[in-house]
């Protein structure tokens, strides 16, 4: 069956500009997830959401940051005037059953920040 | 806090020969132990995971090893492939967030 699909595969921005990052979850899975992954790094946690809503957000940097899952299928991470320093890829990853099941991650979506 | 961590960055082995990659975790909250494998370009593959109340699990030719009183994970391969040559990251699971340790380059020569 079909994975995590991540668009676009690449984003180049220049500072200060805004973004828009979108996740398609495996078909049914209830919890997604984003990541954020430096180069050399593994990847960070950033939100966690079971069906529509937020259950962890607590790996935001700051308000610059925001993501949605508004029908608990498809999700988008939105980051508000960006900043070199956002440069990463960005992956996502859904689970069936919540945060007891495995997590299957998408390809990412690499970010960079001119 | 926690931090999940490795101790050798990279390794390198002979096809045929077995792979041991180890990482060292301090979260005892954690119930799961993942093992994922990362190819240049891609998102990480889920390889094997390892519930906090196991020591062995195993699976087609990997094995984990979970040593809590050390506080240790291990992935064993098995007769290791040059399709095997990759980055590996423990990760440990709270909550059913992941935190990742830095990876291991796995090189595997023919």
């Amino acid at each position: 069956g079909a994975g995590v699909s991540q668009t676009p595969s690449n984003k180049v921005t220049e500072k200060g500009k805004y973004v828009e990052l979108r996740c398609d979850p495996i078909s049914g899975h209830t919890a997604l997830y984003w990541y954020r992954q430096s180069l050399g790094q593994g990847p960070e946690f950033l939100i966690y959401f079971q069906g529509t809503g937020a259950a962890d957000d607590s790996g935001l940097p700051n308000d610059r940051f925001f993501a949605v899952r508004p029908e608990g299928s498809v999700s988008t991470l939105k980051i508000q005037r960006t900043e070199r320093g956002d440069s990463a890829v960005y992956l996502c990853a859904s689970s069936g059953q919540g945060s007891t099941d495995t997590q299957y991650f998408g390809p990412g979506t690499r970010l960079t920040v001119l | 806090g926690e931090s999940v961590g490795l101790h050798l960055p990279t390794l390198s082995v002979q096809e045929g020969d077995n792979s041991i990659i180890n990482c060292a975790y301090s979260n005892s909250a954690s119930d799961y132990f993942i093992w994922y494998k990362q190819e240049s370009g891609k998102g990480p593959q889920f390889i094997i995971d390892i519930r906090s109340n196991m020591d062995k699990r195993q699976g087609q030719r990997v094995t984990v090893l979970l040593n809590k009183t050390v506080k240790h994970l291990s992935l064993q391969i098995a007769a290791t492939q040059p399709g095997d040559s990759a980055v590996y990251f423990c990760a440990e699971r709270s909550y059913g967030k992941l935190t990742f340790g830095q990876g291991t380059i796995l090189t595997v020569h023919p």
